[in-house]
């Protein structure tokens, strides 16, 4: 059964620096795997998407990359502000037509000003 | 390009009473995905409907249902509310299959439940 797993699930950091999420999953049948930021009360902003045959993809300040052989995604945020408080979310999809996309419980996130 | 849109954003409902949520997804978007929402369980999948279509379907009990309009917008139903019903349901669409396209997701604001 897949597993996707977020560690920290909070983590605070000044603002200005940089920082890494962690997403880790067991099966590695990848599909592709998305990064998610949620506001509170509200709905998930696609962030990144990277296919099973990519290895990262950026964004702005923003890069994430894709591990199959160790199970794992990071999600790099460089010079990191304020309005990137969020809880941040990694979601699965497996190679099985059938496969449902599971999330991570999310990291929560909060830069300090 | 108007995003997915739920309504109602929220609702208070008490136990035994039933709920209908609605999802207008993307224009040209034929796949909509349901998901429930919880601190303690996080975000769960319910079920998507692809050209009206249940095509996968989570471990929820049969009083979660759902359905999918010739228009792509759909809607679920919970009958017989319980307390741990309270959660915010997100709705998410797609383009189409997965063989055809990136399987990028789209949500809307959620319709967050509250029963008392």
């Amino acid at each position: 059964k897949q597993e996707v797993t977020q560690i920290p699930a909070a983590l605070s950091v000044p603002e200005g620096e940089n920082l890494v999420l962690n997403c880790s999953f067991t099966d590695s049948a990848i599909y592709n795997l998305q990064w998610f930021r949620q506001d509170p009360g509200k709905g998930l902003t696609s962030l990144l998407l990277i296919q099973s045959s990519q290895r990262e993809q950026t964004s702005g300040r923003l890069n994430a990359s894709l591990d199959k052989s160790s199970g794992r995604s990071t999600l790099y945020i460089a010079a990191s502000q304020p309005g990137d408080s969020a809880t941040y979310l990694c979601a699965f999809e497996g190679m099985n037509r059938d496969d449902k996309i599971i999330f991570g419980k999310g990291t929560r996130l909060h830069i300090l000003p | 390009k108007a995003g997915v849109t739920q309504t109602p954003r929220y609702l208070i409902k008490t136990r035994g009473q039933q709920v209908t949520l609605s999802c207008s997804p993307i224009s040209g978007h034929r796949s909509v995905s349901w998901y429930q929402q919880t601190p303690g369980q996080g975000l769960q999948f319910l079920f998507e409907y692809f050209s009206e279509t249940q095509r996968n379907k989570g471990n929820f009990p049969g009083r979660f249902s759902g359905r999918q309009f010739s228009n792509s917008r759909s809607e679920m139903n919970v009958s017989t509310l319980e307390l741990g019903d309270s959660a915010l349901y997100l709705c998410a669409s797609s383009r189409s299959g997965r063989a055809l396209d990136t399987g990028e997701l789209f949500f809307g604001e959620g319709s967050r439940l509250t029963v008392l």
